[in-house]
């Protein structure tokens, strides 16, 4: 049980795109579900928490218009990074929980980005 | 703030052999959750063992066992009878708050990596 998924695993995209990432819980219903970032051999640095049907709230210095987060059912929450740039190149890591946070979160695979 | 503190970057243990992986962390907060999480070169973050801090009893998972020590804000993690297959950056995080609802996030330790030597 306790499953989550994310897709893309991989994406390439060109600078100035944007690229779309899904986030399921495919057992278990997520009343949250958070975003990460995380750079080669650190780590993870929170970006957003999403509750279902409600806005995201956003970490200190993550750009909401550039990182948006819908959360539209408790079983999929999306990243989309908006007008790409190389310095967004990284690794993304979606997690799903229960009630709030205060339950254990559940990790997806992650989604390694690289832009042109 | 709560911060949470890996003091060991990088361990290494003979397999078969135990080792413990020490955290502390700082809060002001008297119910709250503590984590270790595994993540292997595959990058996938996998639950190792979870506490809630009202529990006195520490947690205990197959090979995997802490030891708690609230008054200390201590959480350390012994691997017994270690595999290879246990070769990892082990993370420790701590179950804060994020305002006065239900919603809490993880604060995270810098990790250890853990080599498993044949």
């Amino acid at each position: 049980g306790a499953v989550v998924s994310q897709h893309p695993s991989r994406v390439i995209c060109k600078s100035g795109t944007s690229v779309k990432i899904e986030c399921r819980s495919l057992d278990f219903q997520a009343t949250t579900m958070f975003w990460y970032r995380q750079f080669p051999k650190q780590s993870l640095m929170l970006m957003a928490t999403s509750n279902e049907g409600s806005k995201a709230t956003y970490e200190q210095g993550v750009e909401k218009d550039k990182f948006l987060i819908n959360h539209a059912s408790l079983t999929l929450s999306t990243l989309t990074v908006t007008s790409a740039h190389p310095e967004d190149s990284s690794f993304y890591i979606c997690s799903a929980s229960t009630s709030g946070g205060a339950d254990t979160q559940y990790f997806g695979p992650g989604t390694r980005l690289t832009v042109l | 703030a709560q911060t949470v503190t890996q003091s060991q970057p990088e361990m290494s243990v003979q397999e078969a052999e135990t080792v413990t992986l020490s955290c502390t962390y700082d809060t002001s907060e008297s119910d709250y959750y503590l984590f270790w999480y595994k993540q292997p070169p595959s990058r996938q973050m996998i639950l190792v063992i979870r506490q809630e801090a009202y529990k006195q009893q520490n947690a205990t998972e197959n090979r995997f066992s802490v030891n708690f020590q609230k008054a200390a804000k201590s959480f350390s993690l012994k691997i017994s009878d270690s595999q290879l297959g246990d070769a990892a950056m082990y993370f420790c995080a701590y179950s804060a708050h994020i305002n006065a609802g239900n919603n809490r996030k993880l604060i995270w330790g810098l990790g250890t990596s853990l080599a498993v030597n044949p």
